[in-house]
C-alpha cells in the first residue's frame, strides 16, 4: 500500500518568511495529492491539491509542487501571517473521475508563525 | 444541513462493549468516508462508500469494525468488543459525485475505551 512522509513534524518561522512543508511517496500509481490544514479541535479542510498531470500549482500564497520521478511533493506557504498556525496534513492517493479513493496521509506539520 | 454532521461527539465506553457512530454528509453527496485520527497522526483510511456499497474497505483493521450505508445517505460505523487501542476521534467525509477530490470533513466522534 501507499506510505506519506512528511517533514518537518513542526516548523516555526518569521511571520511574514515562507514555510516549507515535505512529503514523500510510495506509490507510483497515486496520481491526485491534497493538502490539508487542520485548526486545534476542528475538521481538516482542503487547501490545495494538485494532480500528476502538473508539476505546480497556486492560489495566492499557497503553492504545490510535485516531482513524479523523485515521488515527492511540497507546500509553500509566503508571507506567512498568525492565521496560517495549524497542521498542516499531505495525501497522497488514487484519482479516478466519479471522485477519490482513500487517502494516505502524512503525520502532520505543526507550523507555528511568530509574530 | 450545511455540513457533515456526526454523532455522538463524544462517546466514552468500557472494553468490551458495542459502539455505533454516526454519520449524515452533505446532502446529495454520493462518496462518503470514514477515517481516525489518533492524537498527533493524520487521518488513518478506514472505509468509502459510493452510494449504497462500500467501493474500497481495505482499512478497517479487523473484524470487529464495520460500517453500513442503507440507503446512500447516512452510514453507521460499528465497532465490536471494543479495545482501549480503539480510542481515536473518528472522522467523516463526503463527496460529490465527479467531485475535484476534496473531503467535507464532519467535526468527528471522539471515542475513549477505558
Amino acid at each position: 500500500g501507499e506510505n506519506v512522509e512528511q517533514h518537518p513534524s513542526t516548523l516555526s518561522v518569521q511571520e511574514g518568511d515562507s514555510a516549507v512543508i515535505k512529503c514523500t511517496y510510495s506509490d507510483s500509481a497515486s496520481n491526485y495529492f491534497p493538502w490539508y490544514k487542520q485548526e486545534l479541535g476542528k475538521r481538516p479542510q482542503l487547501i490545495i491539491d494538485i494532480r500528476s498531470n502538473v508539476g505546480e500549482k497556486k492560489d495566492q500564497r499557497i503553492a504545490v509542487t510535485l516531482n513524479k520521478t523523485a515521488k515527492h511533493f511540497s507546500l509553500h506557504i509566503t508571507e506567512t501571517q498568525p492565521e496560517d498556525s495549524a497542521v498542516y496534513f499531505c495525501a497522497a492517493g488514487m484519482y479516478s473521475g466519479g471522485g477519490a479513493d482513500g487517502l494516505t496521509f502524512g503525520k502532520g506539520t505543526h507550523l507555528i508563525i511568530q509574530p | 444541513g450545511a455540513g457533515v454532521s456526526q454523532t455522538p461527539s463524544n462517546k466514552v465506553t468500557e472494553k468490551g462493549k458495542y459502539v455505533e457512530l454516526r454519520c449524515d454528509p452533505i446532502s446529495g453527496h454520493t462518496a462518503l468516508y470514514w477515517y481516525r485520527q489518533s492524537l498527533g497522526q493524520g487521518p488513518e483510511f478506514l472505509i468509502y462508500f459510493q452510494g449504497t456499497g462500500a467501493a474500497d474497505d481495505s482499512g478497517l483493521p479487523n473484524d470487529r469494525f464495520f460500517a453500513v450505508r442503507p440507503e446512500g445517505s447516512v452510514s453507521t460505523l460499528k465497532i465490536q468488543r471494543t479495545e482501549r487501542g480503539d480510542s481515536a476521534v473518528y472522522l467523516c467525509a463526503s463527496s460529490p459525485t465527479g467531485s475535484a477530490g476534496e473531503l467535507f470533513f464532519g467535526e468527528g466522534s471522539r471515542l475513549t475505551v477505558l
